[in-house]
C-alpha cells in the first residue's frame, strides 16, 4: 500500500494566517492527490483533486500544489470557517490511502 | 443535487455480522458514471478505504478484509450495501459511502453522512 504521511499532525493559527500542510507519499503517485476538509461529526468534503483543481464552489483561498510524491495544501487567508482537519488521499493506486490528518487550531 | 444516507444497526454483538445500505437519490447508480464506495473513520482516527462496486456488480476490496466483507448492489432500489463478519471491536467506526467518478481525475466527490457502528456485546 502507498503511505501518506501528512506534516503537521497539528497546527495552531490565527484569522488571517497563510498556513501550508504537507503530504508525502511512499512512491510516485502522479498527480492522482485529492485533498478532504473534516469538520466534527460530519463526513469529509472534497476541497482539490488531481493535486491542483478545486472543485465547484470551493473558494480560491485554497490551493493545491505537487506532483509525484511531495504535495502541499495552502490556505491564504485562515477564516473561522477554515478550522477543521484536513486530509489528504492517494488514488493513483488501490487501495486508495489517507494521510493522517492535520488539525486545524485557533491560536 | 446527489445524495448518499448510510443505514443500517448501530450496534452489532461481536463474531456477528455487520450490515449496512447506502441508499443514492438524485442520481442513478445504474449509470455506469461511477464506482460507488465504503470508506471507514475509526473514532478520532483517519480514514480507511473498505472496497468498491460498479454497477455491473464488479467489485474490489481492501486486501486487510477482504475475507470478511461483501459488497452488493440494487440498482432497482439505487442502493448498495456492504456486509462485515466475524467483527471485533477493532470494527467499531463511522462507515462512509462515497461515490467516485469512473472518467474524471475527481477522487470521492460526494459522501453521505456516515454512520456508527459500535461492535460491543
Amino acid at each position: 500500500d502507498v503511505l501518506m504521511t501528512q506534516s503537521p499532525s497539528s497546527l495552531s493559527a490565527s484569522v488571517g494566517d497563510r498556513v501550508t500542510i504537507t503530504c508525502r507519499a511512499s512512491q510516485d503517485i502522479s498527480n492522482y492527490l485529492a485533498w478532504f476538509q473534516q469538520k466534527p461529526g460530519k463526513a469529509p468534503k472534497s476541497l482539490i483533486y488531481a493535486a491542483s483543481r478545486l472543485e465547484s464552489g470551493v473558494p480560491s483561498k485554497f490551493s493545491g500544489n505537487g506532483s509525484g510524491t511531495d504535495f502541499t495544501l495552502t490556505i491564504s487567508s485562515l477564516q473561522p470557517e477554515d478550522f477543521a482537519t484536513y486530509y489528504c488521499q492517494q488514488y493513483n493506486t488501490y487501495p486508495p490511502t489517507f494521510g493522517g490528518g492535520t488539525k486545524v487550531e485557533v491560536k | 443535487q446527489v445524495q448518499l444516507q448510510e443505514s443500517g444497526p448501530g450496534l452489532v454483538k461481536p463474531s456477528q455480522t455487520l450490515s449496512l445500505t447506502c441508499t443514492v437519490s438524485g442520481g442513478t447508480i445504474s449509470s455506469g458514471d461511477y464506482y460507488w464506495h465504503w470508506i471507514r473513520q475509526h473514532p478520532g482516527k483517519g480514514l480507511e478505504w473498505i472496497g468498491y462496486i460498479y454497477y455491473s456488480g464488479h467489485t474490489y476490496y481492501n486486501p486487510s478484509l477482504k475475507s470478511r466483507l461483501t459488497i452488493s448492489i440494487d440498482t432497482s432500489l439505487n442502493q448498495f450495501s456492504l456486509k462485515l463478519n466475524s467483527v471485533t471491536a477493532a470494527d467499531s467506526a463511522v462507515y462512509y459511502c462515497a461515490r467516485r467518478p469512473r472518467i474524471t481525475l475527481r477522487s470521492f466527490d460526494y459522501w453521505g453522512q456516515g454512520t456508527l457502528v459500535t461492535v460491543s456485546s
